[in-house]
């Protein structure tokens, strides 16, 4: 039984479109994180979030990104106007007590047109 | 600025065969380091984690190796089997604050061949 669910698998978008990635990781924990892979490259970090607050974010994580934690349980990333660059493979992953990434989702692939 | 480098970039064996892969990281302030395997598709699985004291840990046939003196890391891998093939990648946090920050390798993409 995976340890985090991501829907939808697969996101396809208009450009300049709305989008929200969705995670919900089964066990109540406070660590969470957004990563994304651009095809053929490597993971990179977006956005550590603890106890319901943003802790730290990278600088792909401009104010086109936002994540909320809206019902105690899911765990979202909303990308307001897509660009095409946003193409990607989007992972959320759980943290352990010590707040460090331990237990990542399969993904949602994101296709901006 | 943070960097890991892996090698090699792609590797392919015999199954039944042991491998060696290669990490090396510019990250500071160090706090563990993490392998991590990923299946095409799928999101990456840790394999191992290692703080600063620790030189070596193992998982099954996995067995990762670490020296912070010269920042270099590795992942064994004994008796390779299909199942193996995959992208295997090092992951190095830094603590900056009471944050962890990962910086994440490339991966070597390893396939293993009947």
């Amino acid at each position: 039984e995976p340890e985090v669910t991501q829907t939808p698998s697969h996101q396809v978008t208009q450009m300049g479109q709305e989008v929200i990635l969705r995670c919900v990781p089964i066990s109540n924990h406070l660590y969470f994180y957004w990563y994304r892979q651009i095809l053929g490259q490597k993971v990179e970090f977006l956005v550590s979030f603890y106890n319901n607050e943003i802790s730290e974010k990278s600088e792909i994580f401009d104010d086109q990104f936002s994540v909320e934690r809206p019902d105690g349980s899911n765990f979202t990333l909303k990308i307001r106007s897509t660009k095409l660059e946003d193409s990607a493979m989007y992972f959320c992953a759980r943290g352990t007590p010590g707040g460090q990434p331990q237990h990542f989702g399969d993904g949602t692939r994101l296709s901006i047109l | 600025k943070n960097q890991v480098e892996q090698s090699p970039q792609s590797l392919i064996i015999l199954e039944g065969k042991n491998c060696t892969l290669q990490c090396n990281y510019t990250v500071s302030p160090f706090s563990n380091l993490r392998w991590y395997k990923q299946d095409t598709g799928r999101g990456p699985v840790s394999l191992t984690i290692m703080t600063f004291s620790e030189n070596t840990k193992s998982n099954g046939r996995y067995t990762a190796t670490l020296d912070a003196d010269t920042k270099q890391s590795s992942l064994h891998i004994t008796a390779s089997q299909l199942s193996d093939s995959a992208s295997y990648i090092c992951v190095v946090s830094d603590r900056t604050g009471g944050s962890y920050i990962p910086t994440f390798g490339r991966g070597t993409s390893l396939i293993v061949h009947p």
